[in-house]
């Protein structure tokens, strides 16, 4: 069993979408990191959070700690949103334990 | 401000080989955490480093070891190398012990033949 269960996995959705991706884990956590990677391997860190909600840009992260579930969601959808999107968590032992990912394409 | 850098980009190593990764830290940071991501998975965490002291550790072998040098520099050395440690093995910097923003690098990609 996955400490960090991810859905969905795979998502088409047309530019001007609102996109959903869900992160659910089971241990407890110091931290919880989304990642974007892009094709050829490059991640970029786009939220660390702990508790409530972050925005950056059209990018809005939410984290509810009572349910382990956290949700990143990307308004107004763009082509160079494609990437996998990846949910992460440290646990209170100073462990990482990573998602699998949910790969997102965005067509024009 | 220089971001996280690794070395080499691309390896080719045969089973039972040795091997070293290199990974160069953001300017500032002192705590360094290594991944190895398999094709097609996500990542999975293999240690991290906090001022030059191992400070967790994933469900690697022993043969998966690490070094923080004093400028906060890192290797990962693999000995004994197997067909299943073809991956990607990415580092990250960050500042702290505890949870902080990770920054990666782009990654090493080692194949094992």
């Amino acid at each position: 069993k996955n400490e960090v269960e991810q859905s969905p996995q795979n998502l088409t959705a047309q530019e001007g979408e609102f996109i959903t991706i869900n992160c659910s884990y089971s241990v407890g956590i110091s931290a919880l990191h989304w990642l974007q990677q892009h094709p050829g391997g490059g991640i970029v860190s786009l939220f660390m959070l702990s508790s409530g909600k972050k925005k950056h840009g059209r990018l809005i992260a939410t984290i509810n700690i009572q349910e382990k579930h956290s949700s990143l969601h990307i308004t107004a959808s763009h082509p160079r949103d494609s990437a996998v999107y990846i949910c992460a968590v440290i646990n209170t032992g100073n462990q990482f334990y990573f998602g699998t990912g949910t790969s997102l394409t965005v067509i024009p | 401000e220089t971001g996280v850098t690794q070395s080499p980009t691309h390896l080719i190593k045969t089973r039972g080989q040795q091997v070293t990764l290199r990974c160069s830290s953001q300017s500032g940071h002192n705590t360094v955490s290594w991944y190895q991501q398999a094709l097609g998975q996500g990542p999975q965490f293999i240690f991290q480093y906090y001022r030059e002291e191992e400070n967790g550790r994933g469900n690697f072998p022993p043969r998966f070891s690490g070094l923080q040098f004093p400028n906060y520099s890192s290797e990962l050395n693999v000995n004994a190398l197997e067909l299943d440690d073809s991956a990607l093995y990415l580092c990250a910097s960050s500042s702290g012990r505890t949870a902080d923003t990770q920054y990666f690098g782009p990654g090493t990609r080692l194949t094992v033949l």
